[in-house]
């Protein structure tokens, strides 16, 4: 079963547009990460935001985490053709194992 | 090193064949993951290695898979008897445990299994 749910599903914007996406999840985690994935390609690592974490930068990233409401956004900034892809967010919960979670994914289409 | 590689990347089979896939993780990594992801949806968990031990099988892992890691090093993902419903990307993951905690994986690109 999936723990993350992204939202949207799917995001259409212009080049140099910020693009935000979400992703709740059900129970307590230690940590969330976001992915990103090229079509038909394996999946990258982007960022990694800890429980006691609230929000992290990397580049053009960022990342929040609010544990009260069970719920992370990535925003991208100033959004690139190449950030073309499906983005993911995976959680980890030691006490179920060593092992992420994915969502169903966000899927970004940026507009030249 | 050059990261997580999958062999094959294809792979078109008849129903009820046996497939076998393998996956040469990054040589440091201690932890190996086998996902499966079907069209438009996030990478599901089929099962990990911790050196050349099986830790973690998931419930939705029907008894026609296995998966072995014999000497800590590649793995290897074997379909038995084929079905439609197995047409899928079978992704590999490695990571090495780290006294962060976190388990930050590199992916392999994938061998995308068609079942006719």
């Amino acid at each position: 079963s999936q723990q993350g749910e992204e939202d949207p599903q799917a995001l259409s914007i212009q080049e140099g547009e910020n693009a935000t996406m979400n992703c709740s999840y059900k129970t307590s985690i230690n940590n969330l990460q976001w992915y990103r994935q090229n079509s038909g390609r394996g999946l990258v690592h982007l960022i990694l935001i800890r429980s006691n974490e609230r929000e992290k930068h990397s580049g053009r990233l960022r990342v929040t985490l609010d544990t009260s409401k069970k719920s992370s956004s990535l925003l991208i900034t100033a959004s690139r053709a190449a950030d073309t892809a499906s983005y993911f967010c995976a959680t980890e919960t030691w006490t179920a194992g060593n092992k992420l979670t994915f969502g169903g994914g966000t899927r970004v289409l940026v507009k030249p | 090193d050059t990261g997580v590689s999958q062999d094959p990347r294809h792979k078109i089979t008849k129903r009820g064949q046996n497939v076998t896939f393998r996956c040469d993780p990054i040589s440091e990594h201690n932890r190996l993951y086998w996902y499966r992801q079907t069209l438009g949806q996030g990478p599901e968990f089929l099962t990990y290695f911790q050196n050349e031990a099986q830790l973690e099988k998931s419930r939705l892992l029907s008894d026609r898979f296995s998966a072995e890691r014999p000497k800590g090093s590649f793995s290897t993902l074997e379909i038995q008897r084929t079905e439609q419903g197995d047409s899928a990307m079978y992704l590999c993951a490695s990571t090495k445990e780290g006294i962060s905690g976190a388990n930050v994986l590199t992916f392999g690109a994938g061998s995308r299994l068609t079942v006719l």
